[in-house]
């Protein structure tokens, strides 16, 4: 199985800043990658689809690079409703893996 | 709005069995692939099975594989997790998720989520 691995595992923060996720893949995944953010007690919200592709409804805030083994999620500007769980998802291959996720808090 | 409904979970003891359902409205459940991902309390994603949009076709995480059967019945727009041989390392809540779009595997709507908690 593909193994997916990200930093930091968590990170503080203030509202305002540039926040920058690095997910790091075992192997080549082209760009079969997805961004996930998860509030506490909710599910999961797609953000990014295809490394850099943005979905529909996400501000613009949010932005994805990367390509091959190694992608970015960045947040240019964080607001407040920002602080959650970030995980990556490869959707190159079965089984599916994540991230282990990170946390994203205020500081 | 697309929607998507998950029941079945709850209480159960080691080694016995249980089945998930995941009610779907809203889209055109038929065309559309489907997974199940779980979340252990206070760890991260765990993707576990999909199924395409036929059924023909299905995958499993090494966790689960010959314990899960992932299944759909179009007829009633419902996708299923049969569940079996349960243990503690199963306690989670599982949420059903419908792709993006035919051939990729975007998750781009999730249910709520349904609680398993395994033990005796």
């Amino acid at each position: 199985a593909i193994q997916m691995t990200q930093s930091p595992s968590s990170l503080s923060a203030s509202v305002g800043d540039r926040v920058t996720i690095t997910c790091r893949a075992s192997q080549d995944i082209r760009n079969d990658l997805g961004w996930y953010q998860q509030k506490p007690g909710k599910a999961p919200h797609l953000l990014i689809y295809a490394a850099s592709s943005l979905q529909s409804g996400v501000p613009s805030r949010f932005s994805g690079s990367g390509s091959g083994t190694d992608f970015t999620l960045t947040i240019s500007s964080l607001q407040p409703e920002d602080f959650a769980t970030y995980y990556c998802l490869q959707d190159y291959d079965y089984p599916l893996t994540f991230g282990p996720g990170t946390k994203v808090d205020i500081k | 709005q697309v929607q998507l409904v998950e029941s079945g979970g709850g209480v159960v003891q080691p080694g016995r069995s249980l089945r998930l359902s995941c009610a779907a409205s809203g889209f055109t459940f038929s065309r559309y692939a489907m997974h199940w991902v779980r979340q252990a309390p206070g760890k991260g994603l765990e993707w576990v099975a999909v199924i395409s949009h036929d059924g023909s076709t299905k995958y499993y995480a090494d966790s689960v594989t010959g314990r899960f059967t992932i299944s759909r019945d179009n007829s009633k727009n419902t996708l299923y997790l049969q569940m079996s041989s349960l243990s503690g390392d199963d306690t989670a809540m599982y949420y059903c998720a419908r792709v993006r779009d035919n051939g990729v595997e975007d998750l781009q709507n999730w249910g709520q989520g349904t609680l398993v908690t395994v033990s005796s």
